[in-house]
C-alpha cells in the first residue's frame, strides 16, 4: 500500500517569513495530493490540492509543488500570519472517487508574532 | 450549503458500552468515508460507503466495528463493546458525485472510553 511521510513534525517561523512542509509518497499510482489544515478541536480543512499532470499550483499565499519522478510534494506558505498556526496534513490518493486518502503524520506550524 | 455534519461532537462511554457516531454528508454528496485519528497521529482510513452499500472496509477492524449508510438518514459508525484503545477522534468525509476526487471533512466526534 501507499506510505506517506511528512517533515518536519513541528515548525516555528516568525510572522512574515515563509514556511515549507515536505511529503514523500511510495506508490507511483497515486496522482492526487491534497493538503489539509486542522485547527485545534476542528476537522481538517482542504486548503489546496494538486494532480499529477501539474507541477505547481498557487493560491494567494499558498503554493504546492509536485515532483513525480522523485515522488515528493511540498506546501509553501509565504508571508505567514499568526492565523496560519495549525497542524497541516498532506495526503495522497489514486484520485478517483472512493479511493482512500493516505495521510502524513502532520506538521504543527507555529507563527510567532 | 451546509458542510459535513457529525454528532455528537464529544462522546464518553464506559468500557463495554456501545458507541454510535453519526455523519450527514454535504448536500448533493452520496459518498461517505470514515477516518480515525489517534492523538499526535494522522488520519487512518476505515471505511468507504455509498448509499446502502459498503464499498471498501479494508481499514476497519474485523470485530466490534460496523458502518452503514441507509437510503434515508445519516451514515452511522457503530463500535460495540468499546475498549480504551478506541478512544480517538473519528472523522467523516464526503465527496461529490463520481469524478470528484476531493473529500470534505466534518468536525469530528471525539470518543473517550473510561
Amino acid at each position: 500500500g501507499e506510505n506517506v511521510e511528512q517533515h518536519p513534525s513541528t515548525l516555528s517561523v516568525q510572522e512574515g517569513d515563509s514556511a515549507v512542509i515536505k511529503c514523500t509518497y511510495s506508490d507511483s499510482a497515486s496522482n492526487y495530493f491534497p493538503w489539509y489544515k486542522q485547527e485545534l478541536g476542528k476537522g481538517p480543512q482542504l486548503i489546496i490540492d494538486i494532480r499529477s499532470n501539474v507541477g505547481e499550483k498557487k493560491d494567494q499565499r499558498i503554493a504546492v509543488t509536485l515532483n513525480k519522478t522523485a515522488k515528493h510534494f511540498s506546501l509553501h506558505i509565504t508571508e505567514t500570519q499568526p492565523e496560519d498556526s495549525a497542524v497541516y496534513f498532506c495526503a495522497a490518493s489514486q484520485g478517483n472517487t472512493g479511493n482512500q486518502f493516505y495521510f502524513g503524520t502532520g506538521t504543527s506550524l507555529t507563527v510567532i508574532p | 450549503n451546509a458542510g459535513v455534519m457529525q454528532n455528537p461532537r464529544h462522546l464518553v462511554r464506559r468500557r463495554g458500552q456501545e458507541a454510535r457516531l453519526r455523519c450527514s454528508p454535504m448536500k448533493g454528496h452520496s459518498h461517505v468515508y470514515w477516518y480515525r485519528q489517534l492523538p499526535e497521529e494522522g488520519l487512518k482510513f476505515m471505511v468507504y460507503l455509498q448509499k446502502e452499500n459498503i464499498i471498501d472496509e479494508s481499514g476497519m477492524p474485523k470485530e466490534r466495528f460496523s458502518a452503514e449508510f441507509p437510503k434515508e438518514g445519516p451514515s452511522i459508525l457503530r463500535i460495540q463493546q468499546v475498549v480504551r484503545g478506541d478512544s480517538a477522534a473519528y472523522f467523516c468525509a464526503s465527496s461529490p458525485p463520481p469524478g470528484g476526487s476531493e473529500q470534505y471533512f466534518g468536525p469530528g466526534t471525539r470518543l473517550t472510553v473510561t
